[in-house]
């Protein structure tokens, strides 16, 4: 079974770095990238970018450019989403899928970040 | 990049409705669109691929077609089940692009 299991709940302060992750299982993760996705509290499904499993090869999605980091280790079979300067702003629940043809499948539980003084 | 304008924002049918979804491309994606269902307080599933292929173990009652910039999801006989937000998706070209959802209830 293709499962994508990633990190836990995180509560952090503005001004704090985060390194969330994404690992991988059930498949050879060399095949196919993996795609972030945010969901601010009550809103949308946004696209964040996608990375080869390699790491060399990264697309952001322009608001999301310079805003974060993404990086993978096929090592570990994991992806990892990284801000240096959380704001309120980045408040959501990340989500990373598996992404071999283009759609999304599967996905990750989430991961629920709050930024709050 | 690619905008998708998914239409109605929000639907409310009853149980045994013919309901259908529309999402337009911007620009033409060929058949690079699919179809995703959040259910309340989970995780987007993945209900069709290349506008009109079901995902393994998605129900019947689900279809998807179009090409080009003009898409429909149809669901042929609505359940209580179904009750969720619906999104589609550009992977034509990055940033694959979702729409803005259609959040469908039960009348």
């Amino acid at each position: 079974e293709v499962q994508l299991v990633q990190s836990g709940v995180e509560m952090k302060k503005p001004g704090e770095s985060l390194k969330i992750s994404c690992q991988s299982s059930g498949y050879n993760f060399a095949t196919c990238w993996i795609g972030w996705v945010r969901q601010m509290p009550g809103k949308g499904l946004e696209w964040m970018g996608i990375i080869n499993p390699g790491g060399s090869d990264i697309r952001y999605s322009p608001p999301f450019q310079g805003q974060v980091t993404m990086s993978a280790d096929k090592s570990t079979s994991t992806a990892y989403l990284k801000w240096r300067s959380l704001k309120a702003s980045d408040t959501a629940i990340y989500y990373c899928a598996r992404v071999c043809s283009g759609w999304l499948d599967p996905w990750g539980q989430g991961t629920l970040v709050t930024v709050s003084s | 990049d690619i905008q998708m304008t998914q239409s109605p924002s929000s639907l409310s049918a009853s149980v045994g409705d013919r309901v259908t979804i529309t999402c337009r491309a911007s620009q033409g994606i060929n058949n690079y669109l699919a179809w995703y269902q959040q259910k309340p307080g989970k995780v987007p599933n993945l209900l069709i691929y290349a506008a009109s292929t079901l995902q393994s173990g998605v129900p019947s009652r689900f279809s998807g077609s179009g090409s080009g910039t003009d898409f429909t999801l149809t669901i042929s006989s609505l359940q209580p089940e179904d009750v969720a937000t619906y999104y589609c998706q550009n992977y034509n070209s990055a940033p694959y692009t979702f729409g803005q959802g259609t959040k469908l209830e039960i009348k």
